[in-house]
């Protein structure tokens, strides 16, 4: 079956720079989910997206954007990038209606910012 | 805001054996989603199980089951039959009905002995 794709895999930055990940859910599904993992950290809400609308935001920095397309992948803007950034970002999607259904994770994207 | 508690940062059992993760949360909803995700090393999120607590039976799935104590908002995983790739840090995350995102418990690192 088809699973979430998510890339870059690993993604490499210097301080102040500009980084933007990519999220192609599974077919039909038309929710987004973005979650950020810390070294030894449960993985942290950032933004979700229903239907190309935002549908709910934890807690994304400002320096951090997002978006969900007509196709309905999703993309993370992050911008003025800091070494706490560094972490393992996650997007996940669900079909249905107020996130309803079960929420299935991408494989990740590996962000180190040195 | 709800909470979720793992207050096992280590489990370890033995190969065939049985062994149980605890999972407390506090919330002032009735209806709502528990899950079960799996995190081995390659560090993807996989889901394990799913219980709606509107549903009295306990969830299961194969080797794994929950015992969910709706009055006492506990929610424990019991994996039957221990596998090798059973090692995982295993996540135990919760969502409102009327909500979009999951709010993870700390982990429970589990090690099988061989």
């Amino acid at each position: 079956a088809a699973g979430v794709i998510q890339s870059p895999r690993h993604l490499i930055k210097e301080k102040r720079e500009t980084a933007t990940l990519k999220c192609y859910p599974i077919p039909r599904h038309d929710t987004v989910y973005w979650y950020q993992q810390g070294p030894g950290q449960d993985p942290q809400f950032l933004i979700s997206f229903y239907e190309k609308m935002q549908s709910d935001k934890g807690s994304i920095p400002d320096r951090f954007s997002a978006q969900q397309f007509s196709d309905y992948h999703s993309e993370l803007n992050m911008s003025s990038l800091e070494l706490g950034d560094s972490a393992l970002y996650f997007c996940a999607s669900s079909l249905g209606l107020r996130g309803t259904d079960t929420q299935y994770f991408g494989p990740g994207t590996r962000l180190t910012v040195l | 805001a709800q909470t979720v508690t793992q207050s096992q940062p280590e489990m370890s059992v033995q190969e065939a054996e049985t062994v149980t993760l605890s999972c407390t949360y506090d919330t002032s909803e009735s209806d709502y989603y528990l899950f079960w995700y799996k995190q081995p090393p390659s560090r993807q999120m996989i889901l394990v199980i799913r219980q709606e607590a509107y549903k009295q039976q306990n969830a299961t799935e194969n080797r794994f089951s929950v015992n969910f104590q709706k009055a006492a908002k506990s929610f424990s995983l019991k994996i039957s039959d221990s596998q090798l790739g059973d090692a995982a840090m295993y996540f135990c995350a919760y969502r409102t009905t009327l909500g979009w995102k999951l709010t993870f418990g700390t982990g429970t690192r589990l090690t099988i002995i061989p």
